[in-house]
């Protein structure tokens, strides 16, 4: 599986789009991007997933790239308790695996 | 539909001792997983189950061993417990090759 690379922590005033970039310069034709979350400890959620076509659901959307090396997940208009660790994920066709990394940490301010 | 449930919530053990912790699932996934989470870092994952009667090795399977009881259950077993194995447990489910789904998670304390 390809290996991403995230910045380690980001900040976002409330109520703005909140742009997370992940980097997977590696990544194969066949593999997914994947985002999920984390909040305080719980167990990760997930947001949404994308091959090649941007993506677009009710928490977020996601650009990838039009030679799919990076992506970038929009938060449209970040609240309080969007503040999680964001965790980019590239995950094979052929795979159940998920390989995580230790993600951005976004904290929202008021 | 709870999803994915998991027990004990907390649990403290002593060096030597053991425990089974539990994970069922109610999305009728044929996927089962387990990760650990160490403070800090992102999950890694232990063992998984792609159906019912299959078990198969993740990145850190040492001092652990796994059931899956059913399709609904997969519990995991930690024989003789080391103050290394003290982290957050994750049991997740999918269909294959489909998103993953994650309970609230066990923390274990090893003393």
């Amino acid at each position: 599986d390809a290996k991403t690379t995230q910045p380690p922590s980001m900040d976002c005033a409330e109520g703005r789009a909140a742009n997370l970039p992940c980097n997977h310069s590696t990544i194969s034709g066949n593999e997914y991007v994947y985002w999920y979350r984390q909040i305080h400890s719980q167990g990760p959620q997930y947001i949404i997933h994308g091959l090649k076509n941007n993506e677009t659901n009710e928490m977020a959307s996601l650009i990838i790239t039009e030679d799919r090396k990076s992506s970038t997940l929009i938060l449209p208009h970040a609240t309080l308790r969007d503040t999680a660790v964001y965790y980019c994920i590239v995950r094979g066709e052929n795979t159940d695996k998920l390989i995580f990394g230790t993600g951005t940490r976004l904290q929202v301010f008021p | 539909n709870a999803g994915v449930t998991q027990t004990p919530k907390f649990q403290v053990l002593k060096t030597g001792q053991s425990m089974t912790l539990q994970c069922a699932q109610d999305m009728n996934h044929n996927s089962m997983y387990w990760y650990r989470q160490d403070p800090g870092m992102g999950l890694r994952l232990i063992y998984y189950s792609a159906s019912e009667g299959t078990t198969d090795k993740g990145e850190v399977p040492n001092g652990y061993n796994v059931s899956r009881l059913n399709k609904r259950e997969f519990s995991l077993r930690l024989e003789s417990a080391a103050p290394s194995q003290t982290s957050v447990y994750f049991c997740a489910s999918s269909e294959a090759g489909r998103t993953q789904y994650f309970g609230p998670g066990t923390r274990l304390l090893v003393l």
